[in-house]
């Protein structure tokens, strides 16, 4: 079984600094893949970081990042110079290896509003 | 830009009208999935399917059915709506690669509510 807990449930940045999203996983798969998505209020889901269990190397992709910490099964997401577009729901999800229809679990996600 | 479709974007209906939601995809994929997603929490799967005439219940029990008749499409039924199946759903589509990296794309979703 898998399970992504995300214990922030909103959370408040002024524009221009850098926010931690963090993200807890439990899963009895050798091999994963994590993925951090945003979900602005029209509702659609945008996909903006992967991390794979075994990649040597945090994951980047502008001005996200990706805290990776393999031991203490954690997967952070840093947006560094906040910016008001970034106000949304943020939700961290994986993939097992062995996951059925290699489907997405997701966690319960954290809203973000960034102040001018 | 992912090409994934839902229509309708909102919906208002009656309780125990049957209704149709409906997902389409132009990438060719053949995993496609629902997910179930009450205002500001998680989404949870309620159905995929690996392709054509497959299709599987996903973690969360749902009243509601799909069929896979052809790939680009994934409706999704309910024969007599709820206020219970007020929600937004999600449809979402992703290749057969076997990669872990495989991103899934999602459509804009259907918000629903049955009065």
């Amino acid at each position: 079984a898998q399970k992504i807990t995300q214990t922030q449930p909103g959370m408040f940045v002024q524009e221009k600094e850098a926010v931690t999203l963090d993200c807890t996983y439990d899963t009895s798969d050798p091999s994963y893949g994590l993925f951090w998505y945003k979900q602005p209020s029209s509702g659609e889901m945008i996909f903006l970081i992967y991390q794979g269990s075994y990649d040597q190397q945090n994951a980047t992709e502008g001005r996200y990042s990706l805290n990776f910490q393999k031991a203490r099964k954690s997967a952070n997401l840093v947006i560094s110079a906040s910016q008001l577009g970034d106000s949304a729901m943020y939700f961290c999800a994986m993939r097992g290896m062995r996951a059925a229809g290699n489907k997405l679990t997701f966690g319960g996600g954290t809203r973000v509003l960034v102040k001018p | 830009e992912a090409d994934i479709y839902q229509t309708p974007r909102y919906l208002v209906i009656g309780t125990g009208k049957k209704i149709t939601l409906e997902c389409s995809q132009t990438m060719g994929h053949d995993k496609m999935y629902w997910y179930q997603q009450d205002p500001g929490m998680e989404l949870h799967l309620i159905h995929y399917s690996y392709g054509v005439n497959s299709t599987e219940k996903g973690d969360l029990s749902s009243e509601s059915t799909v069929s896979r008749i052809r790939t680009e499409h994934f409706p999704l039924t309910l024969e007599s709506a709820r206020p219970s199946h007020t929600s937004q759903y999600l449809c979402a589509s992703s290749e057969s690669s076997g990669r872990l990296n495989t991103e899934a794309f999602f459509g804009q979703g259907t918000r629903l509510t049955v009065v």
